[in-house]
């Protein structure tokens, strides 16, 4: 399985934006990045997924670098409900979702 | 609104004591996961289901077993928890391996005495 890198925790405060990196250097031609994250005492949520160009959703965007091996989930106005734990993950259709250890975003008011 | 359904939410049994978790959804997605989340940790696949098709993963313990009566039900069992086995569990659904958007339930978390 291909593996990504990402830091273990980050700060931001509220109301500014938040860029949350992923290294995934060994990613595949076939491979999806996805992000989700998990709120605490709930069960992970999907946030967006890309292949090659950037995306945006109403929760985020997903800039994807050209070469593929890096990614960066923005959150352009983070408020205090978006204190989570954010997994990025690299998806094919063949192998199931396996979760790295993700990054611990703490909002400060 | 609810699309994935975990029942019960906390589980407390015996060291020893079969237990059942129950996972249920509205999503008519074909393919189910059982996830254990031990604390502080990410979550790990034990394993799915694609229809009725069984895959296990390879380091998924014996003692853990699962059962998918039709599509909107699905059940892990623990035949034999240990206190290693304290950890919540989470059960998702997506209409297509691979690609597609997963949908969690909000988890079980089961305590063993």
């Amino acid at each position: 399985d291909a593996k990504t890198t990402q830091p273990n925790s980050m700060e931001s405060n509220e109301e500014e934006p938040v860029h949350l990196p992923c290294n995934h250097s060994t990613i595949s031609g076939t491979d999806y990045i996805h992000w989700y994250r998990q709120l605490p005492s709930q069960g992970p949520e999907y946030v967006i997924h890309g292949l090659t160009s950037n995306v945006n959703n109403r929760m985020a965007s997903l800039a994807i670098a050209e070469d593929r091996k890096s990614s960066t989930l923005i959150l352009h106005r983070a408020t205090l409900r978006d204190a989570a734990v954010y997994y990025c993950i690299l998806r094919d259709a063949i192998n199931d979702m396996r979760f790295g250890a993700g990054t611990r975003l703490t909002v400060k008011p | 609104d609810a699309m994935v359904i975990q029942n019960p939410r906390y589980q407390v049994t015996q060291f020893g004591k079969p237990v059942t978790l129950s996972c249920s959804q509205t999503l008519n997605h074909n393919v189910m996961y059982w996830y254990q989340q031990k604390s502080s940790q990410a979550p790990k696949l034990l394993f799915h289901y694609y229809d009725k098709d069984f895959n296990n993963e390879a380091d998924t313990p014996d003692n853990f077993q699962s059962r998918r009566p039709n599509t909107s039900f699905c059940f892990l069992d623990i035949r034999s928890p240990g206190l290693g086995d304290a950890a919540m569990y989470l059960c998702a659904t997506t209409s297509l391996r691979g690609y597609n958007e997963q949908f969690f339930g909000p988890g079980t978390r089961l305590t063993v005495l």
